[in-house]
């Protein structure tokens, strides 16, 4: 079954302690992605990578790191996590032949406290 | 830079109404646009999408027209029904970014 696969679904952390939520697809995708979900403004884009190796910063990148050392693995790492952080996390992914007019493939979510 | 704005709800309708849920936007080029939707405690799902001036998007009985003159793509639905109980998030993709509204949540009393 296609699908993308985040873990932990659910975290609550202290500050301070770094933490990584990990994204694996299974449907050989190049364009990975990482949004938060927060009430009243929607989703926003945190990184980007359009391939191995190659990551960009979205809207709202500070505070994490990514890396993307496989094609199907895009994990999004909190070095010092704060409780401006505490968020609905989603990963999702697609081909990039398919350019602009691609569908993005979410996965379930990771709700994440800090306190 | 790009920008989504669609209407805030919550939308209140009872079962076997009319919906409309109105978004427009704001891009450089030309994006193509999705309804994606988000069902309690779930990621989000396409609903559907359409990728040039004209077209017309459909899924489930909803549908939404890519308008360039009005740079609008309004979800509609003839009939809605309980289990069609969601967010609503218009977006738009344009040079692999994908930029989402704020989302309008629908709740449909049977």
């Amino acid at each position: 079954e296609a699908q993308v696969t985040q873990n932990p679904r659910y975290l609550i952390t202290v500050t301070g302690k770094k933490l990584t939520v990990t994204c694996s697809q299974n449907m050989n995708h190049e364009y990975m992605s990482w949004y938060r979900q927060d009430p009243g403004l929607g989703l926003r884009q945190i990184y980007y990578s359009m391939n191995v190796e190659v990551t960009d910063k979205g809207d709202v990148p500070e505070g994490y790191k990514v890396s993307r050392k496989e094609k199907r693995n895009f994990p999004l790492i909190l070095e010092s996590p704060s409780p401006n952080q505490t968020s609905l996390y989603f990963c999702a992914s697609s081909h990039v032949a398919g350019g602009h007019t691609g569908e993005l493939f979410f996965g379930e979510g990771s709700r994440l406290t800090v306190l | 830079g790009d920008s989504v704005t669609q209407m805030e709800g919550p939308v209140t309708l009872s079962e076997e109404a009319f919906l409309t849920i109105n978004c427009t936007y704001t891009a450089t080029g030309y994006p193509s646009l999705f309804w994606y939707v988000q069902y309690p405690g779930e990621g989000l799902q396409l609903l559907l999408k359409a990728t040039k001036a004209d077209d017309k998007g459909s899924n489930k009985g909803f549908e939404a027209t890519y308008r360039k003159e009005t740079t609008s793509f309004h979800l509609e639905k003839g009939s809605v029904q309980v289990s069609d109980s969601a967010v609503y998030f218009c977006a738009l993709r344009s040079n692999y970014k994908l930029t989402f509204g704020k989302g309008t949540l629908l709740t449909v009393n049977p």
